[in-house]
């Protein structure tokens, strides 16, 4: 039972790296999402995705990238890292159609940015 | 500008005391409204959910009140256990895109 897995769950980057979180779900949902939770914030939609080679920007996109090649893998690319971008990111997946739809969440990825 | 507003930031309350949280929304596109827990180092799981035409739904020790004319709804512990030490936080989705909008959360304290 995987569920939502992400990779890697650790990182620092200094400022102006490039890298890419990766996030694979195996339970066929079409919907899948990143969120980043800081303290005081709650967690924020960075970018969603309602299936393959479908993307869209949620509440926070700047400074990121995502695309949706296939129905399981949905990468979060920071092309320049920024110290505001020193968050915990969450990638999450759920059955597309109904509102009500259970979200899956995977463990998180903690990335800091010096 | 914050969709889901949720309040308190922090809470604390003895073993067996009723912790309440609670969360408004504006967006009247929202019918989906659910609570997650999540304790630290883990990602959010679901706790509970209601859609807008019932009041109140319990599960177990846990129920939602839910008021749509208001456009408020809480969460409500009974009997809590140091075991719900976490934080809380609601969410709304609906309309277009059913994007899942959270609130800023709270985290919860259970004295023994």
């Amino acid at each position: 039972n995987a569920g939502v897995t992400q990779t890697p769950k650790f990182q620092v980057l200094k400022t102006g790296q490039s890298m890419t979180l990766q996030c694979a779900q195996d339970m066929n949902h079409e919907y899948m999402s990143w969120y980043r939770q800081d303290p005081g914030m709650g967690l924020r939609l960075i970018h969603y995705s309602v299936g393959a080679g479908i993307t869209d920007q949620g509440e926070v996109p700047n400074g990121y990238n995502v695309s949706r090649s296939t129905t399981e893998d949905f990468p979060l690319r920071l092309l320049s890292a920024a110290p505001s971008q020193t968050s915990v990111y969450f990638c999450a997946s759920r059955r597309q159609g109904s509102s009500g739809n259970t979200i899956y969440f995977g463990e998180g990825s903690w990335l800091t940015v010096v | 500008q914050q969709q889901v507003k949720q309040s308190p930031q922090s809470l604390i309350v003895q073993k067996g005391g009723i912790p309440i949280i609670n969360c408004a929304y504006e967006n009247t596109a929202f019918d989906y409204f659910p609570w997650y827990q999540q304790f630290p180092g883990k990602g959010p799981a679901l706790l509970i959910a209601i859609r807008p035409d019932v009041s109140e739904k319990k599960e177990g020790r846990f129920t939602i009140s839910f008021n749509k004319s208001a456009k408020q709804f809480s969460l409500h512990i009974m009997d809590s256990q140091p075991g719900d030490s976490a934080t809380y936080f609601c969410a709304a989705s609906g309309g277009a895109t059913n994007k899942l909008i959270f609130g800023t959360g709270t985290l919860l304290a259970v004295q023994p």
